[in-house]
């Protein structure tokens, strides 16, 4: 069954420091995978998605993520974080149709 | 702008009640969801539907049944709620020609007591 792994519960960033959030897939095929952020106390919202061409995919409030598909990862990266991006980030794969399968969460608290 | 409505932000009910957990949308989608959300596990899906009257199993389906009599309302039912059912849940939905284009509700936390 398609999975995602994210390795660290927790990360806490400087403000303005860069930021890399881990995500990796088992499937065998090209998964369709996506990054969602919950902010505190409100529902999900995606950020990006990738589903095939450019492994460098741009997405909304200045986030971009990377496939790699010899590492199985699908990583989140902001060059330069922000005091708003604290929030809880989840990676996704979709294992079937219009359904889709999160990992466990990533917490990013952001330091002054 | 377009949203997902969860009707309560927060619920305590009694082991044993049954739990009804309501979810409207306004954007005439297709597809719609039932996540619960859970500390250090992420969101599992419980049940979806494709269409009115159309209902799937996910991954965790025990314990609760869902209604879906109109396109825009889902509903989550726990049939005897127990304590192991206190948890976030968030609903969801996409259209057919968007699959993985979800938007979701806030959220309803339950707490069984």
């Amino acid at each position: 069954a398609q999975s995602v792994t994210q390795p660290d519960i927790h990360i806490t960033v400087s403000e303005g420091a860069s930021l890399e959030l881990r995500c990796n897939y088992s499937y065998g095929a090209t998964p369709y995978l996506f990054w969602y952020v919950q902010s505190p106390g409100q529902g999900l919202q995606l950020l990006l998605k990738y589903f095939s061409g450019d492994t460098l995919v741009q997405g909304i409030k200045g986030f971009e993520a990377e496939f790699k598909r010899s590492q199985s990862s699908f990583n989140l990266r902001k060059p330069s974080v922000h005091w708003s991006d604290a929030a809880e980030y989840f990676c996704a794969v979709a294992p079937g149709y219009s359904t889709l399968t999160f990992g466990k969460g990533t917490m990013l608290l952001v330091s002054p | 702008d377009v949203k997902v409505t969860q009707s309560s932000r927060y619920l305590v009910k009694r082991t044993g009640e049954k739990v009804f957990l309501e979810c409207v949308q306004d954007m005439d989608h297709e597809n719609m969801f039932w996540y619960r959300q859970d500390p250090g596990l992420g969101l599992r899906l419980i049940y979806f539907s494709y269409d009115v009257k159309m209902k799937e199993k996910g991954d965790i389906p025990e314990g609760y049944s869902v209604s879906r009599e109109k396109k825009e309302r889902f509903s989550l039912i726990l049939e005897s709620a127990s304590t192991n059912q206190t948890s976030m849940y968030l609903c969801a939905s996409s259209l057919v020609s968007d699959n993985y284009g979800y938007t979701f509700g806030s959220g309803t936390r339950l707490t069984v007591v």
